[in-house]
């Protein structure tokens, strides 16, 4: 039972490059999540989605979009890096809203803007 | 912003002894949750506290939540090297669209 998967773990860009982040979970979840950790900070949600086909907006959306085609599946896109999006990504899934229940997370998602 | 405010930022301790970590939020919750992370690890979820709990217990894991004061506080029995790490409250508020907002964490330190 792989849980959430990320890939890739790791990726350097230069500014001005796209790029996009892969989150998969095979747990059936409604819910998942983008949150971004920079240090002292804590975690800062990104973009969220409540089910196949949905995705919202969280506390630091700008900058980045998501699509949630199949329910198994959250991707995060970078149209245009730049430094400031230098960061750990971690996605996670919930079954419920994550008032009522706990959070799954990924290994994180490492990437470097140059 | 950042619904919750941990207390310490960072905890040396030896060996068996406990530690102790508080959580400060701002505004009324539903829940309060407590994640531990390893170094280069992702979250995992270790307890859940409900807005009209006091106290709850999980192993050498115990967690008060008094929300006349918005603060919580983990405690850590017998503390063992393994339980190096990060760990971070998470609160769910209606007003936050019942959405998790993180606390910058406590980084715990255990001494063999």
């Amino acid at each position: 039972n792989a849980g959430v998967t990320q890939t890739p773990k790791f990726r350097v860009l230069k500014t001005g490059q796209s790029m996009t982040l892969l989150c998969a979970q095979d747990m059936n979840h409604e819910y998942m999540y983008w949150y971004r950790q920079d240090p002292g900070m804590g975690l800062r949600l990104i973009h969220y989605s409540v089910g196949e086909g949905t995705t919202a907006k969280g506390e630091v959306p700008d900058g980045y979009n998501v699509s949630r085609l199949k329910k198994q599946n959250f991707l995060l896109g970078l149209e245009s890096a730049a430094p400031s999006q230098t960061s750990v990504y971690f996605c996670a899934s919930s079954s419920r809203a994550t008032g009522a229940g706990e959070l799954f997370f990924g290994e994180g998602s490492r990437l470097t803007v140059l | 912003s950042q619904q919750g405010e941990e207390d310490p930022q960072a905890l040396s301790i030896q060996e068996g002894e406990n530690a102790t970590m508080n959580c400060s939020y701002k505004t009324s919750i539903n829940n309060l949750q407590w994640y531990r992370q390893n170094s280069g690890r992702g979250l995992v979820h270790l307890i859940l506290i409900r807005s009209n709990e006091r106290e709850k217990h999980s192993g050498r894991l115990r967690v008060t939540l008094d929300t006349s004061k918005k603060s919580s506080s983990l405690l850590i029995t017998a503390s063992r090297a393994a339980d190096t790490a990060s760990y971070f409250c998470a609160t769910g508020a209606s007003a936050a669209g019942n959405k998790l907002t993180f606390g910058g964490g406590t980084r715990v330190l255990v001494k063999p």
